[in-house]
């Protein structure tokens, strides 16, 4: 079946360091999200990217999605605590009236102050 | 921001019973999801639904498994006979279109014991 690949699986970051995670498929995807999970919490959609080579930036975090629509990665710069929590990519693949989200296991990222 | 509520919060239960979760659309969105996240792990997509019919749904979605719409606004989950790695987290999700933003509900934590 399709599988949305994401590393790395836990990243421990000292605050004000910089942070990124990586998505891979290995079809093409139709389209990519981003939520972010607090501990506790549910998925909160970020992004969505779309297009191709597609770049997209809010405040501290850049999304962007590759060339061939198979992979993406988020950047978060100067990282907080308020940043602490798991990032999800979650695709959609290409078909007719597929509207089935993939995820990827996430990215638990901690933050030490 | 808007918001999809679920009910319960938190459902213990005996293996072998019958759960319904119970989730609460935004409304004017016209597509429902029933994710579930099994602790420590990945969001896995479970059924889509749309216009009152199942759109698509996951090998997870076995026989067990079944949703409505009984009244037109709540949405539900059912799990027949419940089996104990069916505790997890059960999240209910809205989109307004097609592969557009997925809104997560809070999500039901389902203990089986």
């Amino acid at each position: 079946g399709q599988q949305v690949m994401q590393i790395p699986q836990y990243q421990h970051v000292q605050e004000g360091e910089d942070f990124t995670t990586y998505c891979n498929s290995s079809t093409t995807l139709s389209n990519i999200q981003w939520y972010k999970q607090r501990p506790g919490g549910h998925p909160v959609f970020l992004i969505q990217l779309v297009k191709s080579g597609e770049v997209k930036k809010q405040k501290r975090l850049t999304f962007q999605f590759g060339e061939a629509k198979k992979n993406s990665s988020l950047h978060i710069t100067a990282t907080q605590t308020t940043d602490v929590g798991t990032y999800f990519c979650a695709g959609f693949y290409s078909g007719a009236g597929s509207y089935q989200l993939t995820f990827g296991k996430g990215t638990k990222l901690s933050v030490i102050p | 921001e808007p918001e999809v509520t679920q009910t319960p919060s938190h459902q213990v239960t005996q293996m072998g019973q019958e759960v319904i979760l119970r989730c609460v659309p935004i409304s004017n969105h016209l597509y429902f999801y029933w994710y579930r996240q099994i602790l420590g792990q990945k969001v896995e997509f479970l059924v889509s639904f749309y216009n009152n019919e199942i759109s698509e749904k996951s090998e997870i979605f076995d026989d067990q498994f079944s949703v409505e719409r009984p009244d037109g606004s709540n949405f539900t989950l059912k799990i027949r006979s419940t089996k104990l790695e069916d505790s997890a987290m059960y999240f209910c999700a809205n989109q307004r279109g097609g592969r557009e933003t997925q809104y997560f509900g809070p999500g039901t934590r389902l203990l089986v014991l």
